[in-house]
């Protein structure tokens, strides 16, 4: 199998702090892992490319400072939300690439959803 | 830049019914592309995945087509059942530079089977 989990799953915050979203592949190992958010009836939209001891890479638009990315190893990212706003408030998803054969399939997390009041 | 556009929007039939979701995307340089369903606020289930030298793929009541030169996937449901209702994404993946590649979804198909 390959499971990806995200923690947490919901959380809510007070504008002007920081949350930190974790992503795991719990039984593979995943070099690279992406991140996704969706807003409300919206598709999902790519934020960043996660590589696994390296610098991410962001999307156009997507501020690096604000939505800070670390992949510290093969089976872990997180995303940490910093000075949070209310327009940050949207569904968060992470996915975690794994190799089959020459191949790449992407295994999607839960999903987090956060709200900054 | 890669544009994917789902077709129908919504859908709501009878269950039972053999269904056809439509997918077209404006970049034909893919390596493959995947099927995903989402239950509202949940996060995605990766359905089926189609090399860009296949034509189609299977899996239980699911069958998926892939035109690559023309930029069309087709996803076919068989007999549907209300356990089929969700929001049907397709995702074509661009060519890896080596690696893997971030996904780029269409708004999806927002299925609901009647019981």
């Amino acid at each position: 199998g390959a499971v990806v989990s995200q923690h947490p799953s919901w959380v809510i915050c007070k504008s002007g702090t920081s949350v930190k979203i974790e992503c795991r592949s719990l039984d593979f190992q995943a070099t690279t892992m992406f991140w996704y958010r969706q807003f409300p009836k919206q598709s999902l939209m790519l934020m960043a490319t996660s590589n696994e001891g390296s610098k991410a890479t962001y999307e156009q638009g997507v501020e690096k400072d604000k939505f800070l990315i670390n992949h510290a190893s093969l089976t872990l990212s997180t995303l940490t939300v910093t000075s949070a706003h209310p327009e940050d408030s949207s569904f968060y998803i992470c996915s975690a690439s794994k190799r089959e054969y020459v191949q790449y399939e992407q295994y999607f997390g839960p999903g987090t959803r956060l709200t900054v009041t | 830049k890669q544009e994917v556009t789902q077709i129908p929007a919504a859908l709501s039939v009878p269950e039972g019914e053999n269904l056809v979701l439509n997918c077209s995307f404006t970049d034909s340089a893919i390596y493959n592309l995947q099927w995903f369903r989402q239950d509202p606020g949940k996060g995605l289930t990766s359905l089926l995945l189609i090399q860009s030298s296949q034509r189609e793929q299977t899996s239980g009541r699911l069958n998926a087509s892939l035109d690559k030169s023309s930029g069309r996937s087709t996803l076919y449901i068989a007999a549907s059942q209300p356990g089929d209702s969700a929001t049907y994404l397709c995702a074509p993946a661009g060519q890896p530079g080596g690696g893997a590649d971030g996904l780029t979804f269409g708004k999806g198909t927002h299925l609901i089977i009647q019981p």
